[in-house]
């Protein structure tokens, strides 16, 4: 799968909009973006995904840069509860069946 | 919504005991997963079955077994518990679609191996 990078924290206040990046310049054409989540302690919970177009879904929306060399998943407002690891992924139809999390990006949600 | 369970969230075994982790998801997929975590090393892939009966080992199949009697539910065998793999077993499953579908996780079984 192509490599993605993440910044390994960032940390936000409740109720205010979070924007998480995710880079990956040698995305192919066929290349979709995942992104998934884990909470402490739970396993990894599917968030969105997406091909070209912005996506947007009862959890977060996803912004594609035109290029597609990189994204962003956008919490609307965080809740306590979003906080989480979260990790940005390529798939595309010549990925292995097993989905492989970098470090992604541990997300700290304040009161 | 998806729903994937799996039959206990912590365990505690002894070395060389049998174990059994099952899994059950509602949703008719065809493709299930068992997957570990383990600090510093992400998830790794240990067996799937993408039906009834058939499986694939994954990249970790070493002292593990499987089994796929129905559709619905996916069991690992540890044959004789090792303190090696004391460790976070994570289920999923995914429709047919191919290697872009969404993989539904359960909520894991932390399992220690005494």
């Amino acid at each position: 799968d192509a490599k993605t990078t993440q910044p390994n924290s960032m940390e936000s206040n409740e109720e205010e909009p979070v924007h998480l990046p995710c880079n990956h310049s040698t995305i192919s054409g066929t290349d979709y973006i995942h992104w998934y989540r884990q909470l402490p302690s739970q396993g990894p919970e599917y968030v969105i995904h997406g091909l070209t177009s912005n996506v947007n879904n009862r959890m977060a929306s996803l912004a594609i840069a035109e290029d597609r060399k990189s994204s962003t998943l956008i919490l609307h407002r965080a809740t306590l509860r979003d906080a989480a690891v979260y990790y940005c992924i390529l798939r595309d139809f010549n990925s292995g069946y097993a989905l492989n999390f970098g470090k992604g990006t541990s997300l700290l949600v304040t009161p | 919504d998806v729903k994937v369970t799996q039959s206990s969230r912590y365990l505690v075994k002894r070395t060389g005991e049998k174990v059994f982790l099952e899994c059950v998801q509602d949703m008719d997929h065809e493709n299930m997963f068992w997957y570990r975590q383990d600090p510093g090393l992400g998830l790794r892939l240990i067996y799937f079955s993408y039906d009834v009966k058939m499986k694939e080992k994954g990249d970790i199949p070493e002292g593990y077994s499987v089994s796929r009697e129905k559709k619905e539910r996916f069991s690992l065998i540890l044959e004789s518990a090792s303190t090696n793999q004391t460790s976070m077993y994570l289920c999923a499953s995914s429709t047919f679609g191919g290697r872009t579908e969404t993989q539904y996780f359960g909520p894991g079984t932390r399992l220690l191996v005494l």
